[in-house]
């Protein structure tokens, strides 16, 4: 089946600090999705790219769709306490895969 | 809130009941996922339907699981004679078709004791 490979799989950060993030895959997608999910709780949307070379802000964050469309990463800038989560991406080809998740600390 | 909606929230559930998931997708969407998420894993996609049908089950166990979607009423997904091991989160999220984006519900917390 497809595998996505996401790391980092843990980030512990000060606040104000930049983020990065990636995912890669052996396997071609037709849309990246970066999703967040606090705790309790479904992940939500954050940004999701449907082109290869795409690359897509949503306030802090930034997302890429790599030109390969096997992989994407996801920045976010100046880091605050409430981003504090489970950031996931997923590829898509017909059904969604995700990866394992990047599990962000951000200290005060 | 015309979201995602998933109950029950919490299940608990003896070895060897049986659990019912039950999960409405957004108003509009036609197109259901189920996810099962293990503590401290990310998201194992088990099976995907449309209205009364079963697009595609190739993440779902081959023994006491099924999940439908009727032509009226919630999505089910259904496990009998649960073990231990089902214990996990179990997340529906439904599109407007393939190729759209998933919007997820608040998820199913089984615990089997």
């Amino acid at each position: 089946g497809q595998q996505l490979n996401q790391s980092p799989q843990s980030m512990f950060i000060q606040e104000g600090e930049d983020v990065s993030m990636n995912c890669t895959s052996s396997s071609i997608f037709n849309t990246w999705l970066w999703y967040k999910q606090d705790p309790g709780e479904g992940p939500v949307l954050l940004i999701a790219l449907y082109k290869a070379g795409e690359l897509t802000s949503n306030g802090r964050l930034t997302a890429q769709f790599g030109i390969t469309r096997k992989d994407s990463f996801l920045n976010i800038s100046a880091s605050i306490p409430s981003d504090v989560g489970i950031y996931f991406c997923a590829g898509q080809y017909g059904d969604m895969r995700f990866g394992a998740g990047t599990r962000l600390t951000v200290k005060p | 809130n015309a979201g995602v909606m998933q109950n029950p929230r919490h299940l608990v559930r003896r070895r060897g009941q049986e659990a019912r998931l039950r999960c409405s997708p957004m108003k509009g969407h036609s197109h259901v996922y189920w996810y099962r998420q293990l503590p401290e894993e990310g998201l194992k996609f088990m099976v995907y339907l449309q209205k009364e049908n079963i697009i595609d089950e190739s993440g779902m166990p081959k023994e006491r699981f099924s999940a439908e979607f009727p032509k009226e009423g919630p999505s089910i997904l259904r496990i009998q004679q649960v073990v231990r091991g089902d214990s996990a989160a179990y997340f529906c999220a439904s599109s407007q078709g393939a190729g759209y984006g998933y919007t997820f519900g608040s998820g199913t917390r089984l615990t089997v004791v």
